[in-house]
């Protein structure tokens, strides 16, 4: 199993341009995530899907939109993007046990928005 | 609301010498709680959970619910430890069960 994939794993926008960060996963997990990683603010939730065709924000979801193509795939995307939105963004996805509460990271992609 | 702290941006001990990662939490309910740590550039990847009270890497932590607190714990630092390391707490936010992450401590083991 590949777990958790990302693409891109860098990228380097202009303010103002679009982009769709993907993310999937080959586990069968229902949950998956969008984290942003900032120095001294550890990682923030930006949306997160319960399940296929179901998406909700998170703590900081201004600037972004998600879409949840299927089970396997969990994609970002910025639509203009700004220099605040520059970051390392990780996608998760979740077990699914009553008793535990374990999510899977995905190797990160780096955003520069200059 | 839950909230995670850990005071401690920045940690350096020398190899050898006991290291501990502080974290607090407050959560209302019965929480579950996680150390994530991340080596240079890797992912992040679960190190240890309190309801399964192991020991990984020869790290331990203990939930102390009176503290509420779940340090994170190793006798014997080794330099391959070096790492940012996140506590994480697993309570309901809305609707939905979430991991909140505190902001990390960076360890740093001199040789």
């Amino acid at each position: 199993n590949a777990g958790v994939t990302q693409t891109p794993k860098f990228q380097v926008l202009k303010t103002g341009q679009s982009m769709t960060l993907q993310c999937a996963q080959d586990m069968n997990h229902n949950s998956m995530y969008w984290y942003r990683q900032d120095p001294g603010m550890g990682l923030r939730l930006i949306y997160y899907s319960a399940s296929e065709g179901t998406t909700d924000k998170g703590e900081v979801p201004n600037g972004y939109n998600v879409s949840r193509l299927n089970k396997r795939e969990f994609s970002l995307r910025l639509e203009s993007a700004a220099p605040s939105q520059t970051s390392v963004y990780f996608c998760a996805s979740r077990v699914d046990r009553m008793s535990s509460y374990e999510q899977y990271f995905g190797p990160g992609t780096r955003l520069t928005v200059t | 609301a839950q909230r995670v702290t850990q005071p401690e941006k920045l940690l350096s001990v020398f190899k050898g010498a006991p290291v501990e990662l502080k974290c607090n939490y407050s959560y209302s309910g019965s929480p579950e709680l996680f150390w994530y740590v991340q080596y240079s550039r890797q992912r992040l990847q679960l190190l240890l959970r309190h309801i399964s009270r192991e020991s990984i890497k020869g790290f331990t932590a203990d939930l102390n619910k009176g503290e509420t607190s779940f340090h994170l714990k190793k006798p014997f630092a080794q330099e391959e430890d070096s790492a940012m390391y996140y506590c994480a707490l697993s309570g309901l936010s809305g609707s939905a069960r979430q991991l909140t992450f505190g902001s990390g401590t960076q360890l740093t083991v001199l040789p």
